[in-house]
């Protein structure tokens, strides 16, 4: 069952917040976050796995709500080069031990 | 090598033809997987090997798709005569292991006229 993703795009200004959600109608055993630059592959942010949060880099950080089954990735103080496609990835459970299922996408634009 | 990698990078073929795209994995990497983005679309899964188990072909979209795997290195996913709505980028990724995080390959864009 394919994640959904929220909002499917965002324009902000250097500097300003953004949050990204994903939400699951099935129980999540584990959420990814990658961003794809355009023209450019996929790169990993972070994962979260039941219970826990994990921050990948400093102005990025995400939760992980199991009892929703959603996700959210924020994005603070936002840079030019956070610019690009979130996806988040959702592993889960009596799923298959290991593929990720992505969302559409949510296409963040970033302005001077 | 230090990323995955992917050849070839670009390739245009005729409706019909069959075309074979080579994933190379990070070294060590136990799971790999291959997925599919169309033009301004999302990820969508194709296949998934770990180790030496049987693979994931649940996404596979028809039979003229297969995918092997020699051990734990380089994978080649084939399409049979291919059709135009087959243009796209093909992606294939690694991971340590089940469920880890993914690295990514450059892709290959294929293109059927």
């Amino acid at each position: 069952q394919q994640p959904v993703q929220s909002p499917q795009a965002v324009i902000l200004r250097e500097g300003e917040d953004a949050v990204i959600n994903c939400s699951s109608s099935k129980a999540l055993y584990s959420v990814h976050w990658y961003r794809q630059k355009h023209g450019e592959a996929p790169v990993f942010l972070m994962i979260l796995l039941k219970g826990g949060e994990q921050k990948g880099h400093e102005k990025i950080s995400a939760s992980f709500n199991e009892k929703k089954q959603q996700s959210s990735l924020y994005l603070t103080a936002s840079q030019l080069s956070y610019s690009g496609t979130y996806f988040c990835g959702t592993m889960n459970y009596g799923g298959s031990q290991g593929n990720l299922i992505f969302g559409k996408g949510t296409k963040l634009s970033v302005k001077p | 090598g230090a990323g995955v990698s992917q050849s070839p990078s670009n390739k245009v073929t005729e409706k019909g033809k069959d075309v074979e795209l080579r994933c190379d994995p990070i070294s060590g990497h136990t799971a790999l997987y291959w997925y599919r983005q169309r033009l301004g679309q999302g990820l969508e899964f194709l296949i998934y090997f770990q180790g030496n188990s049987a693979p994931d072909k649940s996404g596979l979209p028809s039979d003229r798709f297969s995918a092997e795997r020699t051990g734990e290195s380089v994978s080649t996913l084939t399409i049979q005569r291919t059709q135009q709505e087959d243009s796209a980028v093909y992606l294939c990724a690694s991971s340590w292991t089940s469920g880890g995080s993914q690295f990514f390959g450059p892709g290959t864009r294929l293109t059927v006229l």
